[in-house]
């Protein structure tokens, strides 16, 4: 059971919109910044989002990302069949002095 | 053009040892703090460890005590000493740079291709 809480898994439609949550406490994501990955098979995640909402260059803008207090949310619009992967947030945790993952997000395109 | 290339998986039986390398290319190896990541069959991301510039290392509880995280930057590589292994270390394993040169962000820019380590019981 992960520190960093996601929903298992997220569907909409192509073209549509979708939010993924990752919830955690004050220690992790309350004090420090949050960063997210899209995961495909056989593949080495790929970093989509770093300080809580900045894509790096080549990241569409479609990705975005935000904070509130102790939870964080990445965004996904116009979704595309080739966005259908498992999504991941991740963080610092200051009193334990590790580093974590969320349990992990699929995201399905209908 | 960055690269992470990890070695040493493959299959070990249980209380056993291994010895994963990434050898890093294209950027300065020395001056990045560097992690491990893992993912166990059918599960999710895991982090397990990380070094930064001087030398200073992390671990996950779950590994803490069994596996030592090491750099050579002589020979711009990374290690992770596993030892005591458990059929719950099964998993494959990447290493990863972190894209500051700086503090526990969790930013990994580039991932190694992942090897897999296989504890028989």
């Amino acid at each position: 059971q992960s520190v960093l809480t996601q929903p298992p898994s997220v569907s909409a439609a192509p073209g549509q919109k979708v939010t993924i949550s990752c919830s955690g406490s004050r220690s992790n994501i309350g004090n420090n910044y949050v960063s997210w990955y899209q995961h495909l098979p056989t593949t080495a995640p790929k970093l989509l989002i770093y300080d809580n909402d900045k894509r790096p260059s080549g990241i569409p803008d479609r990705f975005s990302g935000s904070k509130s207090d102790t939870s964080a949310t990445l965004g996904i619009t116009g979704l595309q069949t080739g966005d259908e992967a498992d999504y991941y947030c991740a963080t610092w945790d200051s009193s334990l002095s590790v580093g974590m993952f969320g349990g992990g997000t699929k995201l399905t395109v209908l | 053009e960055v690269q992470l290339v990890e070695s040493g998986g493959g299959l070990v039986q249980r209380g056993g040892s291994l010895r994963l390398s990434c050898v890093a290319s294209g950027f300065t190896f020395s001056t990045f703090w560097m992690h491990w990541v893992r993912q166990a069959p059918g599960k999710g991301l895991e982090w397990v460890s990380r070094i930064n510039s001087d030398g200073i290392t992390r671990y996950a509880d779950s590994v803490n005590g069994r596996f030592t995280i090491s750099r050579d930057n002589a020979k711009n590589t990374l290690y992770l000493q596993m030892n005591s292994l458990r059929a719950e270390d099964t998993a494959v394993y990447y290493c990863a740079k972190d894209f500051r040169p700086y503090g526990d962000y969790l930013n990994f820019d580039y991932w190694g291709q992942g090897t897999l380590v296989t504890v028989s019981s």
